[in-house]
């Protein structure tokens, strides 16, 4: 079974602060998928990045970067000099390549951030 | 318009009445979902429409119907719910839904739904 643990309910941090958001997963799976949502107050989802299994590079984009790290099975996520708008809930997900279960988008319970002036 | 838009944003219904969600998606997307959101729980995958056809229903109670005339369209038809089903209803859609891949879904921004 896939599961995807985001221990963090709540973040609360001032404007310009460095923030990270862990995401940790468990999958049977030696080929998936992790994902990187944000919901804004306005409640759709908007897709941050993806990343592959097989690619244990980071990325950056902008203020925002992935620190994805196989060996203890985390993606975590960190923005840089937080703003306000950045204030929403992160949601982590997983899928698998497999058939079943393992084949559907696994989300985690989400990390509400709320960032202060 | 483009993206995916859900009707009515907000919906409050009482036990014994019938009522419907729509989610349109302009983006030619052939796969289109359902998910549940409710507080602090994670993301529930309802259904799934792959090419209008029904690929998941995932133990879902049967007063959830879905619709899914045509790719672009997908309906969820509520009938004598329960107080626990009020959430936010989420859909969404991605290219296709093929098993080996990993599509992005583009998520519309919900019906908040509560049921007296």
């Amino acid at each position: 079974a896939q599961k995807v643990t985001q221990a963090q309910t709540e973040i609360s941090v001032v404007e310009k602060e460095d923030v990270t958001l862990d995401c940790v997963y468990e999958t049977r799976d030696t080929t998936y998928y992790l994902f990187w949502y944000k919901q804004p107050p306005s409640g759709e989802l908007v897709f941050l990045i993806r990343r592959n299994s097989f690619d244990e590079q980071n990325e950056i984009s902008g203020r925002y970067s992935w620190n994805f790290q196989k060996s203890t099975s985390s993606f975590n996520f960190t923005i840089t000099a937080s703003q306000v708008v950045d204030s929403a809930v992160y949601f982590c997900a997983l899928k698998g390549i497999g058939s079943g279960t393992a084949s559907k988008l696994t989300f985690g319970t989400g990390t509400r951030l709320q960032v202060t002036l | 318009e483009t993206g995916v838009t859900q009707t009515p944003r907000h919906l409050v219904m009482g036990m014994t009445n019938k009522k419907s969600l729509k989610c349109e998606q302009h983006l030619g997307h052939n796969a289109m979902y359902w998910y549940k959101q409710s507080a602090k729980k994670p993301l529930e995958l309802m259904f799934v429409y792959n090419f209008k056809e029904q690929t998941e229903n995932n133990s879902v109670p049967s007063r959830f119907s879905p619709e899914c005339p045509n790719s672009s369209h997908l309906f969820l038809h509520l009938h004598t719910l329960q107080p626990e089903d009020s959430a936010l209803y989420l859909c969404a859609s991605s290219q296709d839904h093929q098993l080996s891949g990993a599509n992005v879904l583009t998520f519309g921004a919900g019906s908040r739904l509560t049921v007296l």
